[in-house]
């Protein structure tokens, strides 16, 4: 069963607007990790949050914002104000007790941003 | 402070070759993994290892050998490359899963 969905599998949006990734996740504990990772068009992968499940405060750094949602499962990524750098594969992981010592990645989702 | 180093970043091979992708790391992380990630795709678990001396399957560990003698080094081998290799590999340390993965850059893998 996929313990991480992120059902958009790609954005396009033109400079300046936002856009928000959707990730939803499937946990029966009550301590997990979540994370976000971007992936550029350069190929490396680029750690941008770790959030708690005891955290529920949303986060803010630049113009990126993360939406951790314990009652639905969700932890939404917004970019608001998007420029062309921000084009990437963007994935969401877990890490959770049933999982052992491995993260549960998405599939991601494609961000392309058009000047 | 180099993090996480994989050779080479680029290889060819012609089926029924053999070779090994090198993956180094300086952080004394206990935990690393290999995963493959073909084009427009996310990414799958080949083996990965908790400890040296200690190695597990992921999800698609056929074709692949893995060995963890020393802290720093998690080669990946493959015997025998098919086309359906043809991949990027990535290889990832972490100092426990909570806090993420620390992942090297690379390496793209043509089977021809």
């Amino acid at each position: 069963a996929q313990k991480v969905t992120q059902a958009q599998t790609e954005i396009s949006v033109v400079e300046k607007e936002d856009v928000t990734l959707d990730c939803v996740y499937e946990t029966r504990d009550t301590t997990y990790y979540l994370f976000w990772y971007k992936q550029p068009p350069s190929g490396e992968l680029v750690f941008l949050i770790r959030r708690n499940s005891f955290d529920e405060q949303n986060e803010i750094s630049g113009r990126y914002s993360w939406n951790f949602q314990k009652s639905t499962s969700s932890f939404n990524f917004t970019i608001t104000a998007s420029q062309v750098v921000d084009s990437a594969v963007y994935f969401c992981a877990l890490s959770d007790p049933a999982n052992g010592d491995k993260l549960s990645f998405g599939a991601g989702t494609t961000v392309t941003v058009r000047a | 402070n180099a993090g996480v180093t994989q050779t080479p970043k680029f290889r060819i091979l012609k089926i029924g070759q053999s070779m090994t992708l090198q993956c180094t790391q300086d952080m004394n992380h206990n935990y690393m993994y290999w995963y493959r990630q073909d084009p427009g795709m996310g990414l799958k678990l080949i083996y990965y290892s908790v400890g040296a001396g200690i190695t597990d399957k992921g999800e698609v560990p056929n074709g692949y050998n893995v060995s963890r003698s020393t802290t720093e080094d998690f080669p990946l081998r493959l015997e025998l490359a098919a086309p359906s290799q043809t991949s990027v590999y990535f290889c990832a340390s972490s100092t426990g899963v909570h806090y993420g993965y620390t992942f090297g850059s690379g390496t793209r893998l043509t089977v021809v």
